[in-house]
């Protein structure tokens, strides 16, 4: 079974100031990795997902991740936040598309 | 397209009574799916279906019943209801048969068993 580890559970930033989230998954085959945003009491939206190809993955919302197989990470990172990037962050990982493995998330708040 | 819609939003059940959450999702997706979400636990997968007629466990089934006669629906029964099943049920949708497809979240069904 697949595992992913989300090293921060809470992570506070200033308004215009740059964050990332950090993400650790542990596998022996190939993976497909993701990276979800839930805003309160909402659902899950995808931001963005690797399949294979190029490392650094663009999202929505100006969000980015680098896939490193050597280091088995997927950190989420964005140059700027904004106030309406406040909310839960959750990585996750699938080896067969059957079933997905979600971290415990990371929550994030922008402060002004 | 409403996308996947889960009824109903909240619902407040006593130890042992039984209930059926709702999902439905009209994009004409495969895979469904149930997870339940826990303070500092994430999202965990309770039970998934890739078609009608066809269903399996994930990492936490015990408890729950689920069934998929149409290609739309995705019931999740609980049969008898602890106070450890309350929690956030959420379902997600996808395509299937193509590996790494982006799942669809509904917006969550509060269960509180007391």
């Amino acid at each position: 079974a697949q595992s992913v580890t989300q090293l921060d559970s809470q992570v506070p930033v200033f308004e215009e100031a740059p964050v990332e989230l950090r993400c650790n998954y542990s596998s022996s085959v190939s993976v497909y990795l993701f990276w979800y945003v839930q805003y309160p009491n909402q659902g899950l939206q995808l931001l963005l997902k690797y399949l294979s190809g190029s490392t650094l993955v663009k999202g929505i919302n100006g969000f980015e991740a680098e896939f490193n197989k050597s280091q088995t990470s997927f950190h989420l990172r964005k140059p700027s936040v904004h106030i309406s990037d406040t909310a839960e962050y959750f990585c996750a990982v699938s080896d067969n598309g059957n079933q997905f493995y979600f971290g415990t998330g990371t929550s994030l708040t922008v402060i002004p | 397209n409403a996308g996947v819609t889960q009824t109903p939003k909240f619902q407040v059940l006593k130890t042992g009574q039984s209930m059926t959450l709702q999902c439905a999702q009209d994009m004409n997706h495969e895979y469904m799916s149930w997870y339940r979400q826990d303070p500092g636990m994430g999202l965990r997968l309770i039970h998934y279906s890739v078609g009608a007629g066809i269903t399996d466990q994930g990492e936490v089934p015990n408890g729950y019943n689920v069934s998929r006669s149409t290609t739309e629906d995705f019931p999740l029964r609980l049969l008898s209801a602890a106070p450890s099943q309350t929690s956030v049920y959420f379902c997600a949708s996808s395509l299937w048969g193509t590996e790494g497809e982006t799942q669809y979240f509904g917006p969550g069904t509060r269960l509180l068993v007391l």
